[in-house]
């Protein structure tokens, strides 16, 4: 295992059609968040896992967007009906509980035209 | 809510020169983390740190919790350290990470 994986890196879609990305955390990462990051900004918390429960969801996180981890490894997040505002850098991590730094996966750069 | 300030927001330097890099964080943490960015690339976790100093390579971060203060410091600094750097904190419980908008470093030869 060399890490988090995100597919796909990159994703063009036009507005209105859904979208998904995956993430592969760090196999034994019982912690995984999703962020996003829109051009010049930090990064924005979206989501967070704990194994399979989704503990936390952040504002941001409108009635478009659903994330799942259904086994407690890899997770999806789900776009629906994309928006252009919803072009960004789509950020995952994984943690261990109780410490441990985070691990980012490259990301997926998502443009909707 | 954490505010995460980062400063400067860009930063020019000539190859060798010594860099620092600050972040400043609103309420008590349990963690900081350090990234770096590069143009189109992922992110890449430098330093988590809670307490003291980290060193790795020509990379030293430090942290005072008492100031709520980190600085990232690069020594001899080189071009392909050219990279967005992104300080990040984490809370008490299971809370994400809330990010500074980065410093935009750039080293000329």
């Amino acid at each position: 295992d060399t890490g988090v994986s995100q597919d796909p890196r990159h994703k063009i879609t036009k507005r209105g059609q859904n979208v998904t990305f995956r993430c592969d955390p760090i196999s034994e990462h019982n912690r995984l968040y999703w962020y996003r990051q829109t051009l010049g900004q930090g990064p924005e918390f979206l989501t967070y896992f704990q194994n399979e429960a989704q503990l936390e969801k952040s504002r941001l996180l409108s009635d478009r967007f659903s994330a799942e981890r259904p086994k407690g490894s890899f997770s999806t997040l789900e776009i629906q009906r994309t928006e252009q505002g919803d072009s960004a850098m789509y950020l995952c991590a994984s943690s261990l509980v109780g410490g441990g730094g985070a691990f980012f996966g490259q990301g997926t750069r998502l443009t909707v035209v | 809510k954490n505010e995460v300030e980062q400063s400067p927001q860009n930063l020019t330097a000539q190859e060798g020169e010594f860099i620092t890099i600050n972040c400043s964080y609103s309420v008590g943490i349990s963690a900081l983390h350090w990234l770096q960015q590069h143009p189109g690339g992922g992110i890449v976790s430098l330093f988590m740190l809670s307490s003291g100093k980290k060193k790795h390579g020509r990379l030293i971060a430090t942290i005072n919790i008492q100031e709520k203060h980190s600085s990232l410091h690069i020594t001899a600094s080189h071009p392909r350290d050219s990279a967005v750097y992104i300080c990040a904190v984490q809370g008490g419980g299971a809370d994400g990470l809330t990010f500074g908008k980065g410093t935009h470093l750039i080293i000329q030869p």
